[in-house]
């Protein structure tokens, strides 16, 4: 069975820094691989997906994530965060169930917390 | 066009009460997932279900049941509630696996 494992349950960092939020999977054949973010009393809003292609995806508002099969990892990285990107933010990989469809794993979630 | 649409928001049963959650999911959207969410323990799974036949189900007991109409509308229950059914309870739809979910804002339910 698939797991995800998001290694890091906080990450305080200050405006304007950089941050990386690490995510490692199990099983990397034939996987669609996602960040989602959760803002405080809100439901998980996507970010970014891999599917297939160049390894690195972006998101509208400066985030990125890079797919490495070797390593089976994807990593969520900003070069500058802002106070507003303060919120959790949870990787998840699909991959095909036991029963034959596709399921979805999601990792425990990081707290990313921006301090001015 | 409208969001993924939980209802109700939040919720206040009793031990040994049921519960019914409803879940209104993009209008288009075939697939209804279901997932609990709590501090310790994340996102589990719950269910999946996709033109109203349950696809994948997660490792909850039987208390745990859902089901989904023809218009793709979906309702979880949960009987005999414990104290450690308190949780976020989200929905989220998907038109094609590989476009991830939309989830709605989730309904808090809280066991007394």
């Amino acid at each position: 069975a698939q797991s995800v494992t998001q290694l890091d349950s906080q990450v305080p960092v200050f405006e304007e820094a950089p941050v990386e939020l690490r995510c490692n999977y199990s099983s990397s054949v034939s996987v669609y691989l996602f960040w989602y973010v959760q803002y405080p009393n809100q439901g998980l809003q996507l970010l970014l997906k891999y599917l297939s292609g160049s390894t690195l995806v972006e998101s509208i508002n400066g985030f990125e994530a890079e797919f490495n099969k070797s390593q089976t990892s994807f990593h969520l990285r900003k070069p500058s965060v802002h106070i507003s990107d303060t919120a959790e933010y949870f990787c998840a990989v699909s991959d095909l169930g036991t029963g034959g469809y596709q399921k979805v794993t999601f990792g425990i979630g990081t707290k990313l917390q921006v301090i001015p | 066009k409208a969001g993924v649409t939980q209802t109700p928001r939040y919720l206040i049963k009793t031990r040994g009460q049921q519960v019914t959650l409803s879940c209104s999911p993009i209008s288009g959207h075939r697939s209804v997932s279901w997932y609990q969410q709590t501090p310790g323990q994340g996102l589990q799974f719950l269910f999946e279900y996709f033109s109203e036949t349950q696809r994948n189900k997660g490792n909850f007991p039987g208390r745990f049941s859902g089901r989904q109409f023809s218009n793709s509308r979906s309702e979880m229950n949960v009987s005999t509630l414990e104290l450690g059914d308190s949780a976020l309870y989200l929905c989220a739809s998907s038109l094609w696996d590989r476009d991830g979910y939309t989830f709605g804002s989730g309904t808090r339910l809280t066991v007394v």
